[in-house]
């Protein structure tokens, strides 16, 4: 039963658009989220994070939105550039062991910028 | 070079082997992971560790051995390879201060023939 969810498994955005990335998830008891991206060949890189008692969390060009009572998040890109292309991995943790007993990821979007 | 460091990048081996994979960070990190990534699945968790000589296992361990004797290594064993066990493999780790946001090493693709 995968806890974390991403349905799209790749996303085709022109660029300088808004890019918006979502996930779900269905264990109550996460209570931390994070979005990592991934080129090919590279380990994921940690992008932006937000804490169950946020609603929001923004960084630059990257906001993270967190809906918890439909257990549903997002990753807004804005403006959207063609470094971006990546996969773009959302994870949780349920905070139980302070994140140390790892995290839960879902199967990733590819998103692809087109000039 | 500070950060975290996997070796090898690139290994084939054949079924029945044993394979030792690599992960060394110099942030000295109490928290140290390792996950596989296959193609529909994501990344998922083997084997984690708290500090040295603690370890627990993840989600997929099967297979697999871990060892923590020293803090800033986790070398991941593979005793008897299955062509099952072929992925990329990531080692991650994090402070205690900040538990959740773990940083990844550049993974390592692993074939069993």
């Amino acid at each position: 039963d995968q806890q974390v969810k991403q349905n799209s498994p790749s996303l085709s955005v022109q660029e300088g658009r808004i890019s918006i990335l979502n996930c779900d998830y269905t264990n109550s008891m996460f209570d931390y989220f994070l979005w990592y991206k991934k080129y090919p060949a590279e380990g994921p890189t940690f992008l932006i994070s937000i804490s169950s008692i946020k609603d929001k969390n923004e960084d630059g060009r990257f906001t993270v939105f967190l809906n918890k009572s439909a257990k549903h998040l997002s990753l807004h890109i804005v403006p959207s550039q063609p470094g971006d292309s990546a996969v773009y991995f959302c994870a949780a943790s349920d905070g139980s062991g302070g994140g140390a007993d790892g995290l839960t990821f879902g199967k990733g979007t590819h998103l692809i910028i087109q000039p | 070079d500070a950060g975290i460091t996997q070796s090898p990048r690139y290994k084939i081996t054949e079924t029945g082997r044993q394979v030792t994979l690599m992960c060394h960070q110099t942030w000295s990190h109490s928290y140290m992971f390792w996950y596989r990534q296959d193609l529909g699945h994501g990344l998922r968790l083997i084997y984690y560790s708290a500090a040295a000589d603690i370890t627990d296992k993840g989600e997929v361990p099967d297979g697999y051995v871990v060892s923590r004797s020293k803090t800033e290594n986790f070398p991941l064993t593979l005793e008897s390879a299955t062509r099952s066990q072929t992925s990329v493999y990531f080692c991650a780790s994090t402070s205690s201060g900040n538990t959740d946001t773990q940083y990844f090493g550049p993974g390592t693709r692993l074939t069993v023939l």
